[in-house]
Order: structure tokens, then C-alpha cells, then sequence
């Protein structure tokens, strides 16, 4: 069984720039999360799908932050304008439905200068 | 509001012996709990969990502890071995349906040594 794809793996950008994150989950599964993890934290939720519709983003900065799930399966989160304090590991994670045993995906790590 | 608290940031234990991991919330809603295991460049990996109507759960080497009066969970292995050596994380949640979220401790680095 294949797991979480996310790419790229690696990104560095200017503050002010825009970037965008892609995220591929486990076949069949319905919720799809996005965390941000900074350095020396754990894991933090930013938007919780299920299937495509969004039922929990309170913790996703609206104004810089988006994020949507096509056809209930590929997921895309964007940030725009990026700033400095946006530099962590962004992690998508899948589970066939509510938060139980999330399966995570390898992370994109985004540097911002 | 840190909900879910590792106050160990690492742990240092020798190749065959007990490695004790703890975790505290404050959420009383809280009542599944779940570790993850994370490896440098990789996703956390779900490693075992616990339903707050037991107080303990065991696969394997790994054993987890939960005592829901001290709001206290532990996580032992035993034997201790080398490839355990990795940055695990507590996860809690609180059952409201689907729109259930887990809140992560910020995590303990485990070092086994030879």
C-alpha cells in the first residue's frame, strides 16, 4: 500500500513570496490533515478535510494561509505572502476517518529568508 | 495553552534495558491517546494507543500506561533496542465525531546507546 506523497521535499523562499505544497494521501482514505511543525514543537493542525469539505481550520491564518482538497482526494496548502515565522516542516497525514492513527507523509520542509 | 505536555526533552537509556516516556494533559475531554514515533526526515509513525476506559494497552515490546486521575500517560519499551532511537510524541483527542483533532506534545528525543 502506498503512503502519504507530498512534495516537494524541500523549499526555500524570500519573506513575501508565495508557495504552495502538494499532498497525495492513502487511497480510500476521507480526512486529510495539514500540520505545521516548528523546530522543538510538536505537530500543530492548521485544516482538517473530510472528503472535500473542510471541518476544522481554526487554526489556519486565513489571511495568508489556503488551502483545498480537489475531488475529495489531492490536497494543495498555499501561503502568500510567506513570512519568516512561516519556516517549519509542513506534514499532510490521512486516516480512513476521524483522527485515529493518522498515517503522515514525509513533510516539506520550507525555509523562509 | 500547551494541552498536552512531554516535560523530558530527551532520554538517554542503554541497549537492553527499560526506556520510560511520559506525557501529562490538562483537557479532562481528552480520552483516546495515541504515541507516534518520528525518525530525522520522515513523517511521525502511529507506534500504539489507548482508550481512556483502559489503563493500559501492549503490542509488543511496547507497553502504554494511562492514569486518568493524574492525567498522566507513559509509554514503556522493553527491551530498549538501537533503532529505537528516534523523537516519539504523545497525541490526544477528544471524541466530538469526525471533527475530532489530536494535540501533540512537543516531544522526547530517545537515544539508545550500545
Amino acid at each position: 500500500e502506498a503512503g502519504v506523497a507530498q512534495s516537494p521535499r524541500y523549499k526555500i523562499i524570500e519573506k513575501r513570496q508565495s508557495v504552495a505544497f502538494w499532498c497525495n494521501p492513502i487511497s480510500g482514505h476521507a480526512t486529510l490533515y495539514w500540520y505545521q511543525q516548528i523546530l522543538g514543537q510538536g505537530p500543530k493542525l492548521l485544516i482538517q478535510f473530510q472528503n472535500n469539505g473542510v471541518v476544522d481550520d481554526s487554526q489556519l491564518p486565513k489571511d495568508r494561509f489556503s488551502a483545498e482538497r480537489l475531488k475529495g482526494v489531492d490536497s494543495t496548502l498555499k501561503i502568500q505572502p510567506a513570512k519568516l515565522e512561516d519556516s517549519a516542516v509542513y506534514l499532510c497525514a490521512s486516516s480512513l476517518w476521524g483522527p485515529y492513527e493518522q498515517y503522515f507523509g514525509p513533510g516539506t520542509r520550507l525555509t523562509v529568508t | 495553552d500547551q494541552q498536552v505536555k512531554q516535560n523530558s526533552p530527551s532520554l538517554s537509556v542503554q541497549e537492553g534495558r527499560i526506556s520510560i516516556l511520559n506525557c501529562d494533559y490538562t483537557n479532562s475531554m481528552f480520552d483516546y491517546f495515541l504515541w507516534y514515533k518520528k525518525y530525522p526526515a520522515e513523517g511521525p509513525t502511529f507506534l500504539i494507543s489507548i482508550s481512556s476506559i483502559k489503563d493500559k494497552n501492549e503490542d509488543g515490546r511496547f507497553t502504554v500506561f494511562l492514569n486518568k486521575s493524574a492525567k498522566h500517560l507513559s509509554l514503556h519499551i522493553v527491551p530498549s533496542q538501537p533503532g529505537d532511537s528516534a523523537v516519539y510524541f504523545c497525541a490526544a483527542s477528544a471524541a466530538t465525531g469526525t471533527a475530532s483533532k489530536l494535540t501533540f506534545g512537543t516531544g522526547t528525543r530517545l537515544q539508545v546507546t550500545l
